[in-house]
């Protein structure tokens, strides 16, 4: 069972680079979601989707973008990655929003020298 | 808004001795709640969940009672193994799809 997957899990970046993250999920679950995991913070919601074609900004959205072309795929660009974004992110899914259980990929641990 | 506080940690502990993880939640109406966990170098997964007042969540021995009165959902394990070693979250979802986060409580377990 593949669920939720990221790549890439380990990634550095020069100041001003700019990369995508990957998740794809094959549960055919419409909610999906992009979190950043900072030490002592908890989870932070950076975009979610609820469908194909419809994204919405999270809690911490500047600096990054998403699309939802396909109910599979869900990118998070960074542009002009800074030092502040180093942090672990993790893609989700959902059946059916929030109140369902979220799958996780395994995260991506993205590092800005 | 709705929101979860969850206590501190490091909680480190010997093989067999009791946990407790507290967890107090702020929102309007009566949620579900949620107890995720995170064991090294993996993402989060669900281990118990309850969705009304008094329900008891229970999962690989691990339990946490959904309590209105006190707005608490404590988690409890009364024998904890080296396996159980890992970051636990309490959660609950927000209006807008999202899921509240706790900060996570790093617990270890020495044998």
């Amino acid at each position: 069972n593949a669920g939720v997957t990221q790549t890439p899990k380990f990634r550095i970046l020069k100041i001003g680079q700019s990369m995508t993250l990957q998740c794809a999920q094959d549960m055919n679950h419409n909610y999906m979601y992009w979190y950043r995991q900072d030490p002592g913070m908890g989870l932070k919601l950076i975009y979610y989707s609820v469908g194909a074609g419809i994204t919405d900004k999270g809690e911490v959205p500047n600096g990054y973008n998403v699309s939802r072309s396909t109910t599979e795929d869900f990118p998070l660009r960074l542009e002009l990655a800074a030092p502040s974004q180093t942090s672990v992110y993790f893609c989700a899914s959902s059946y059916a929003g929030s109140n369902t259980e979220a799958f996780f990929g395994q995260g991506t641990r993205l590092t800005v020298v | 808004g709705d929101s979860v506080t969850q206590m501190e940690g490091p909680v480190t502990l010997s093989e067999e001795a009791f946990l407790t993880i507290n967890c107090t939640y702020t929102a309007t109406g009566y949620p579900s709640l949620f107890w995720y966990v995170q064991y090294p170098g993996e993402g989060l997964q669900l281990l118990l969940k309850a969705t009304k007042a008094d329900d008891k969540g229970s999962n690989k021995g691990f339990e946490a009672t959904y309590r209105k009165e006190t707005t608490s959902f404590h988690l409890e394990k009364g024998s904890v193994q080296v396996s159980d070693s890992a970051v636990y979250f309490c959660a609950l979802p927000s209006r807008d799809y999202k899921l509240s986060f706790g900060a996570g409580t790093t617990v270890t377990v020495r044998a």
